[in-house]
């Protein structure tokens, strides 16, 4: 089992709708989460972090955790084109190094 | 303020010869690591260095040297580079938990 995996091919949404981005973990020990947003040939920019069960509102992004099933999950509301991009989850292993997932294309349509 | 710097930004090498990816940040930030990103396979860490004076291998170790010159500069050696290597690499370095990204080398090795 990977340790963390993104399973959704490229997600596509009409420009204003939610895109809804999934994201799960297998050592349960794990205390931090984060969300990265890489546009093509550039490098990954954090955008999201959480540490506790629940919901983390940040503009139009919303992190959610729980840890009981060991998923994380990334909301995007108002979905914008410059949204367009590959956003990463990752999950911290201790001294800050993280696991990625492969990532998952999102495409905003006009 | 320039964050995680990286030189030089694109390498071609032939099989067999050696190079060294340069890294700074001004951030004054005490872990340091090299990322490698391949299509497909999502971002795996090479080396780190939680402190100066300190390195770890990471997921992905094999072909590569590191050297922690001092709080800012981390640098990432391939003796003799494969083919195996193409890839594009980034340095980043952390503080509370969250990691900073350098703008990538993108590396071929023929």
């Amino acid at each position: 089992q990977k340790e963390v995996e993104q399973n959704s091919g490229p997600l596509s949404v009409p420009e204003g709708a939610i895109a809804s981005l999934n994201c799960t973990y297998s050592d349960r020990g794990s205390q931090s989460f984060f969300w990265y947003r890489q546009y093509s040939g550039k490098s990954p920019e954090l955008i999201m972090f959480i540490y506790s069960n629940g919901d983390k509102e940040d503009g139009r992004f919303t992190a959610q955790l729980n840890k009981a099933s060991q998923y994380v999950s990334l909301l995007i509301r108002d979905s914008q084109p410059s949204d367009s991009a590959t956003y990463l989850c990752a999950v911290s292993k201790g001294n800050n190094r993280l696991a990625f997932g492969k990532g998952n294309q999102v495409v905003v349509i006009p | 303020n320039a964050g995680v710097t990286q030189t030089p930004k694109f390498q071609v090498l032939k099989t067999g010869q050696s190079m060294t990816l340069q890294c700074a940040q001004d951030m004054n930030h005490n872990s340091m690591y090299w990322y490698r990103q391949d299509p497909g396979m999502g971002l795996r860490l090479i080396y780190y260095s939680a402190s100066e004076g300190t390195t770890d291998k990471g997921e992905v170790p094999n072909g590569y040297n590191v050297s922690r010159l001092n709080k800012r500069e981390f640098s990432l050696r391939l003796e003799s580079a494969a083919p195996s290597q193409t890839s594009v690499y980034f340095c980043a370095s952390s503080v509370g938990g969250r990691t900073f990204f350098g703008p990538g080398t993108r590396l071929t090795v023929l």
